[in-house]
């Protein structure tokens, strides 16, 4: 079975501050989602990633998909209180399969 | 927009009874998934149906099982409940054209707490 490490576990940040959270496979991605989550709540979706080396933005959240790496990153810029919640990385590693296998997520706390 | 809507939000039964979630996916959404996400974990896969056949099954006990109905809405049935059923379980849909695309949604999930 598929095996995604997401880094940091968790993170705590000071209001303003850039932040990167990553996501590895062990397995060929074929595609990367990345979701938010507020504790007990549904899954919010930010960004989808097919293709090596797409990036893709939106407001001060980017999310980028290196290939050959089968890894992922995703960047906060300038954070803000309302971005901590824990971020998911979810992967399609069947190539054309629907389910997705998450990552156990990274916990992020932005202090005001 | 509309989204999936997911009922009951919170649900609370006792060992050995039984539950049943239900979903309704996004108007002209084809597909349903069902994940379940236990305290701390990641969501886990269930199970899914695309025109209301089963399409994929996960890690769903033998105790669970699940249908897609004609108008697209799918229930999850829970049987012989136990306490490591306590969870909070997802439905999302998606729309197989599109899917490759746009992913798919997820609802706002329900909380079941077996007592």
């Amino acid at each position: 079975s598929q095996e995604l490490e997401q880094s940091p576990q968790s993170l705590i940040v000071q209001e303003g501050k850039n932040l990167t959270i990553n996501c590895t496979s062990s397995k060929t991605l074929y595609g990367l989602y990345w979701y938010k989550q507020k504790y007990g709540e549904g899954l919010i979706f930010l960004m989808m990633l097919q293709k090596g080396g797409e990036e893709k933005s939106h407001e001060k959240i980017t999310a980028k998909l290196d290939e050959k790496k089968q890894q992922s990153s995703l960047h906060i810029t300038a954070s803000q209180p309302s971005h901590a919640g824990i971020y998911l990385c979810g992967a399609d590693n069947e190539g054309g399969s629907e389910k997705l296998v998450f990552g156990k997520g990274t916990k992020l706390t932005v202090n005001p | 927009a509309a989204g999936v809507i997911q009922s009951p939000r919170h649900l609370i039964k006792e060992k050995r009874e039984t539950a049943t979630l239900k979903c309704y996916p996004i108007p002209r959404h084809d597909t349903v998934y069902w994940y379940q996400q236990g305290p701390g974990q990641d969501p886990q896969f269930l199970i899914s149906f695309y025109e209301k056949m089963q399409s994929d099954k996960g890690s769903i006990p033998d105790r669970f099982s699940a249908q897609q109905f004609s108008d697209y809405h799918s229930e999850l049935n829970m049987s012989s409940l136990e306490l490591g059923d306590s969870a909070l379980y997802f439905c999302a849909s998606s729309c197989a054209g599109s899917w490759a695309n746009y992913g798919y949604t997820f609802g706002s999930g329900t909380r079941l707490t077996v007592v």
